[in-house]
């Protein structure tokens, strides 16, 4: 069975520290990645998507791709009281399959 | 762009009715549309895979009698509740996966169905 596993948290930072999330998955054969945010009573918006080992930076967030250790993660930078939420990491096998979401870490940026 | 719209955001219906919810992918072509519903601080669990022109996939569990599925055109995935029950209560989002940019899965706004 594909899993994708997360901390569900919560995981508290300071206003303005940097904030990390993981996410490890058990499909080696995974392509795709994705962070999502997702607001109380809201639908997720995605943040990033990540395809190839490194990593990709997008304003304050960056996603950290390690298909070797199957290893995923999201730095966000200076984080703000507007940041708390909860962060999905989503693992999709490639071409058309369905997408698995993590549990979701939720971030508390205390102010 | 690759916007999903769901309607309707909330509704409250009776038990033993029926409810149905909407999505549409507004500019791009939607083939496969899947369905979720979220508990309160819970993840998302996937009920099934719309498949345009064909009949709906449903995940282990889940009522394909109770949760019919109906993917009539490459724009357009409705989900309707039947003889809905307060346990039927929760947060259904569709989503759609577009390929354009970077790609990814985009959300409707979700449906929060109560039943009373």
């Amino acid at each position: 069975q594909k899993e994708v596993e997360q901390n569900s948290g919560p995981l508290s930072v300071p206003e303005g520290a940097i904030a990390s999330l993981n996410c490890t998955y058990s499909d080696r054969g995974s392509q795709s990645f994705f962070w999502y945010r997702q607001y109380s009573g809201k639908s997720p918006e995605l943040i990033m998507s990540i395809y190839s080992n490194g990593d990709k930076e997008d304003g304050r967030f960056t996603a950290q791709l390690n298909k070797a250790s199957q290893y995923v993660s999201l730095l966000i930078r200076d984080s703000q009281p507007s940041d708390s939420a909860t962060y999905l990491c989503a693992v999709e096998p490639g071409g058309y399959q369905k997408v698995t979401f993590g549990i979701g870490t939720k971030l508390q940026v205390i102010p | 762009g690759a916007v999903v719209s769901q309607h309707p955001s909330r509704v409250i219906c009776k038990s033993g009715t029926s409810v149905k919810i909407e999505c549409r992918s507004l500019d791009f072509q939607a083939t496969t549309m899947f369905w979720y519903r979220q508990f309160p601080k819970k993840s998302l669990m996937l009920m099934a895979t719309s498949n345009e022109g064909s009949k709906a996939t449903y995940e282990q569990g889940v009522e394909k009698d109770k949760f019919l599925i109906n993917h009539a055109s490459l724009t357009l995935s409705t989900l309707t509740v039947t003889s809905a029950h307060p346990e039927d209560s929760s947060f259904y989002i569709c989503s759609a996966r577009y390929h354009r940019g970077e790609g990814g899965y985009t959300f409707g706004s979700g449906t929060r169905l109560t039943v009373v």
